[in-house]
This record gives C-alpha cells, sequence and structure tokens, in this order.
C-alpha cells in the first residue's frame, strides 16, 4: 500500500538557520501531496501542498517541489524562527470511494528552534 | 469564521465503558473523517463518511463506530471493544473532489484516557 517516509526526528536548530525536513513516499497513481504542521496541544494545519509533478508549493516562507522522479517533497526553509517549532507531517493523498481522500502520513518530525 | 469543533478536549475511560467524541463543522463540507495519533506516530484513519447516512470504515476500525444523521457531525464512539484506546483522536473534513487534491481541515482534538 502507499506509505510515506520522513526523516527522523526531533530536529534542533538555531534561529535562522537554514531547515530540511526529508519526506518520501511511495504510491500507485499520482497522488496529491501535503505538509501539515501541529503546534503543541491543537489539531494539524495545512501548511502547503502540491498536486502533481513539479509544482511547488509554499507558505510562510516553507517550500516543497513534488519530485516524481525521486518520489520526494522536502520541505525547506531559509531562515526559521523560534515559532516554526512544531511538529511537521508529511501525507499523501488517496482518493476513496466517490471523491473522498484517505491522507497517508508518514510519522512526524519534531522540529524545535532554539533562540 | 468557519472550522471544526471538537469536545471534550480531555476524556477519561473507565474500563468497560463506551464514551463518544463530538465532532461538529460549519464549513458545508461533504466528507468527514476520524484518525488516531499515538505518541511518535503519524495519523490512522479510523471512519470516514462521503455523505449522510453513509460511511466506510479505515484502516483500524476496530473498536469503534460513527454515526452521520447530519452533515455537520459525525460523532466517534470508542465501544469497550478498543483494547487499547489511549490516544489522540482527530477529526477532518474536506470538499469531495474529483481528485485528491481537496486539504483535510482538522479540529484540535480530543485527548483519551483510561481510568
Amino acid at each position: 500500500g502507499d506509505s510515506v517516509t520522513q526523516m527522523e526526528g526531533p530536529v534542533t536548530l538555531s534561529e535562522e538557520a537554514f531547515l530540511t525536513i526529508n519526506c518520501t513516499y511511495t504510491a500507485t497513481g499520482y497522488p496529491s501531496l501535503f505538509w501539515y504542521v501541529q503546534y503543541p496541544g491543537e489539531g494539524l494545519q495545512l501548511l502547503l501542498k502540491a498536486t502533481k509533478a513539479d509544482d511547488k508549493g509554499s507558505n510562510k516562507g516553507f517550500e516543497a517541489t513534488y519530485r516524481k522522479e525521486t518520489t520526494s517533497f522536502h520541505l525547506e526553509k531559509g531562515s526559521v524562527q523560534v515559532s516554526d517549532s512544531a511538529v511537521y507531517f508529511c501525507a499523501l493523498s488517496d482518493q476513496v470511494g466517490e471523491g473522498a481522500q484517505k491522507l497517508v502520513f508518514g510519522q512526524g518530525t519534531r522540529l524545535t528552534i532554539n533562540p | 469564521d468557519g472550522g471544526i469543533t471538537q469536545s471534550p478536549k480531555y476524556l477519561f475511560r473507565k474500563e468497560g465503558q463506551n464514551v463518544t467524541l463530538s465532532c461538529e463543522q460549519n464549513l458545508n463540507h461533504d466528507a468527514m473523517y476520524w484518525y488516531r495519533q499515538d505518541p511518535g506516530q503519524g495519523l490512522r484513519l479510523i471512519y470516514y463518511s462521503q455523505i449522510v447516512n453513509d460511511f466506510q470504515k479505515g484502516d483500524i476500525a476496530e473498536g469503534y463506530s460513527v454515526s452521520r444523521e447530519k452533515k455537520e457531525s459525525f460523532p466517534l464512539t470508542v465501544t469497550s471493544a478498543q483494547k487499547n484506546p489511549t490516544a489522540f483522536y482527530l477529526c477532518a473534513s474536506s470538499i469531495l473532489g474529483g481528485y485528491s487534491n481537496q486539504p483535510q481541515h482538522f479540529g484540535d482534538g480530543t485527548r483519551l484516557s483510561i481510568l
């Protein structure tokens, strides 16, 4: 079945450092890809998405490019802030039924940014 | 503002007891989902529903039940048959689309613990 593998955490960086969180996937067909962020005690928020090969999703300084040839969707940010500390989930979307979708998640990567 | 409301935020269950988690959305979304999150793991799909009075099992439906009597509401019952119910439960919703590119919107979750 479909699966998502994320970089092992936790990841600790200093403020203004460059961030990369690796994500690779295995899927039949052509899924959409997502990054979600979870702050402590909260639900998940959509950070960015890409729906086809070579698409680049971006939001709040974060970027990720859908690479079909390497089945990857790595998350990057050029200069992280303390407020970026959270758990980040990579996910792919697999359509089920008549239009509902099943999200398949990676295990999450906890990011801590020190001032 | 539109969104998803889950209640209660914290819930405690005694052995042999059924408990029901509430999920309400005012986003006018057709599809609703329940996920379970365990520490250090990604989310796993329990049940989903695409339309009122219809729902389908996800990957880990055993020991859970749902209903969808109204478009806005998708309660989850954790039955006594679920032997390891301690987890963080997240409800989500999305519009139905012809492609798997519609993001899911999440509530803030309910943390269930066993007394």
